[in-house]
């Protein structure tokens, strides 16, 4: 089953604008945590924000957001004021317990001028 | 900030060549992983160390085999190289918090 999903291939936002990136998991486990990771076009993947199950408050890094909402079961991604460097792909990931990180699929974000 | 290294960069070499593709971390930490990831798709785990002398094999099956002998070094090697190995991959290395931090990755083409 799949354990991260992220259902927008693609989204396209208006510079200066917030933008929205969508991710749900799958778990029992109480003890987990949540990564969002940004990839360009040149292939290296860059740590955003990181929020763990029990932390009460939604973790924030400069334009980063993590939309943190436990019993739904989902760890949105707010980037507010999205700048042009903001394009790329964006992932989402899950580690429980003493299990491997798993990632989702990625976002693709195009930010237009 | 993280300091993980991969080389070479990029690679082009022919079939059935014996590779290494070199990663080493500075910042101490016992986890270290190596991933592939075809263009825009999702990374797949392929090898990981939880420190000297341990190394496991990840979801996706691989003809790459790992080493771990010292905790800032962990090279990823293919004794035949093939066309279906074309991809990116992306080592890693791993805090308390277990944030894994990525190192700018090796992209191979296997002609």
């Amino acid at each position: 089953a799949q354990k991260i999903t992220q259902t927008q291939p693609g989204m396209f936002v208006q510079e200066k604008e917030a933008v929205t990136l969508d991710c749900t998991y799958d778990t029992s486990d109480p003890s987990y945590g949540l990564f969002w990771y940004k990839q360009p076009s040149s292939g290296e993947m860059i740590f955003l924000i990181y929020q763990g199950s029990y932390d009460q408050q939604n973790a924030t890094e400069g334009r980063y957001s993590l939309n943190f909402q436990k019993a739904r079961k989902s760890a949105n991604l707010v980037i507010s004021a999205s700048q042009l460097g903001d394009s790329a792909m964006y992932f989402c990931a899950m580690r429980e317990g003493g299990e491997d990180m798993r990632f989702g699929a990625g976002t693709r974000l195009t930010v237009k001028p | 900030e993280a300091d993980i290294y991969q080389t070479p960069r990029y690679l082009v070499i022919g079939t059935g060549k014996k590779i290494t593709l070199e990663c080493s971390q500075t910042m101490g930490h016992d986890k270290m992983y190596w991933y592939q990831q075809d263009p825009g798709m999702e990374l797949h785990l392929i090898h990981y160390s939880y420190g000297v002398n341990s190394t496991e094999k990840g979801d996706l099956s691989s003809e790459s085999t790992v080493s771990r002998i010292r905790t800032e070094h962990f090279p990823l090697t293919l004794e035949s190289a093939r066309p279906s190995h074309t991809s990116q991959y992306l080592c890693a290395s791993s805090d308390l918090q277990e944030t894994q931090y990525f190192g700018p990755g090796t992209r191979l083409l296997v002609l």
